[in-house]
């Protein structure tokens, strides 16, 4: 089946500083999402982005299909950003695929 | 507030019993999926339903099962629980079958622990 790996594992930055968080997936994917899941658990939707480039206030995102990967930024990071990043990622068989996710963490 | 809810929030209970969660889709939407969200198997989709019909099954256990009912909401049951079946369980909904284009909003979660 399809590998979704995301890099780093883990993440720590100054309050302020800039970030790219990786999402490699190993086959066509029909769509792609990004999502933040809080220090309370709640998923968040932040991107859907099966190609291109979009931006969101200090968060933007990129995929480039036909290299098989997404790269989120995050910029002037803040401490309510941290949490874990994930990529899912949505096959033809209509099963979704979440990568391991990105924990980050924002120094105050 | 994505729009789904999902309840009970907390669940706990024991070896062997049986457990219903429910979840109600956003308004307009036709598609549930279930997650389970544990420690050592990360984000799994476990089943998607489609306006009251399965869609797409993942790693789901014999010992769960779901449906969609008219109104479209759904409950998963998990029978026979075991000490692993602790995790957050996630409900998402979509506005279409699952397809290019369909973005999937999640509710809180549940989380049950199994003692």
């Amino acid at each position: 089946g399809i590998q979704v790996e995301q890099s780093p594992p883990d993440l720590i930055l100054q309050e302020g500083a800039n970030s790219t968080l990786r999402c490699n997936f190993s086959d066509s994917v029909n769509n792609l999402q990004w999502f933040h899941q809080n220090p309370w658990g709640q998923l968040i939707n932040l991107f859907y982005i099966p190609s291109g480039t979009k931006q969101n206030g200090r968060l933007s995102a990129t995929t480039v299909a036909t290299e098989r990967y997404s790269l989120l930024y995050i910029s002037s990071s803040q401490t309510t950003d941290s949490g874990v990043y994930f990529c899912a990622v949505y096959t033809g068989g209509f099963k979704t695929i979440f990568g391991a996710g990105t924990r980050l963490f924002v120094k105050a | 507030d994505s729009g789904v809810t999902q309840t009970p929030k907390h669940l706990i209970t024991a070896t062997g019993q049986r457990v219903t969660l429910r979840c109600s889709p956003r308004s307009g939407d036709l598609s549930v999926y279930w997650y389970q969200q544990s420690l050592d198997q990360g984000l799994q989709f476990l089943i998607q339903y489609y306006n009251g019909e399965e869609r797409a099954k993942g790693n789901i256990l014999e010992r769960f099962s779901a449906q969609q009912f008219p109104d479209l909401h759904s409950e998963l049951n998990l029978s026979s629980l075991e000490l692993g079946d602790s995790a957050l369980y996630f409900c998402a909904s979509s506005l279409e079958g699952g397809g290019p284009g369909d973005t999937q909003y999640f509710g809180p979660g549940t989380r049950l622990t199994v003692l």
